[in-house]
């Protein structure tokens, strides 16, 4: 079965750029989407489509795709960035859902 | 604004079978695929499986055997029941919409999620 890997922590300083990944064999040619989850809280959807941003999500963050690896950019990190983020994809039919990644912002 | 809020038991007992259902308000619920997601303590999401407002259902193949969803618009609810459960299936369980009605893409609306344990 299809598989997407994560790494398990990213650390971003305050204001910096966080990029966390989601490697697959040729994920480039599926459509990618990525949910953001606080402590608590149910995932939120900040990307869909590799790129697109549903309304309310700010433009700091973006994503992108290709090859292997599909990627989401978080620009000028803020303390409530602080999170556990997860990529998504359909393959045959199921969902396949990265192992996630927690993203400190020191 | 539409949205989703599961209920159900919190407490299951292994091999009984755990029942949720999700209620949908705000919106319709036809031509949307309605799917049921879970969260193990250990965070690893794993999707279960989807009803289409008509009824049409596809699951994970790792649980096709034991779950069933069913739909019924007319009360804007759709149900999960999970067979012949074990500790494993102790999990946070949402229930979400798929953003398409073709099916196939990015979930867009969840519901706050239940935690369901299963436990003599």
């Amino acid at each position: 079965s299809y598989e997407l890997t994560q790494p398990l922590s990213v650390s971003v300083a305050l204001g910096q750029t966080a990029r966390i990944h989601c490697g697959g064999n040729d994920v480039g040619s599926k459509n990618v989407h990525w949910y953001q989850q606080r402590p608590g809280q149910a995932p939120v959807l900040v990307i869909y489509r590799d790129i697109k941003r549903p309304s309310g999500i700010p433009d700091r963050i973006s994503g992108s795709n290709s090859g292997n690896r599909a990627t989401l950019t978080i620009s000028r990190a803020q303390a409530g960035d602080e999170a556990d983020y997860y990529c998504q994809m359909w393959d045959s039919g199921s969902v396949v859902f990265g192992g996630g990644t927690k993203l400190t912002v020191l | 604004q539409v949205q989703l809020q599961e209920s159900g038991p919190g407490l299951v007992k292994p091999s009984e079978t755990l029942s949720l259902t999700c209620t949908v308000s705000g919106g319709s619920m036809t031509t949307y695929y309605w799917s049921w997601i879970r969260q193990s303590p250990g965070k690893r999401l794993e999707w279960i499986g989807y009803v289409f407002s008509s009824g049409t259902t596809n699951y994970n193949p790792s649980l096709e055997r034991r779950v069933s969803i069913s739909v019924d618009t007319s009360k804007n609810e759709f149900s999960l029941r999970l067979n012949s459960v074990t500790a494993a299936d102790t999990a946070v369980y949402y229930c979400a919409r798929d953003s398409s009605n073709y099916g196939e893409d990015a979930f867009d609306i969840w519901g706050q999620g239940t935690m369901v344990t299963v436990s003599s």
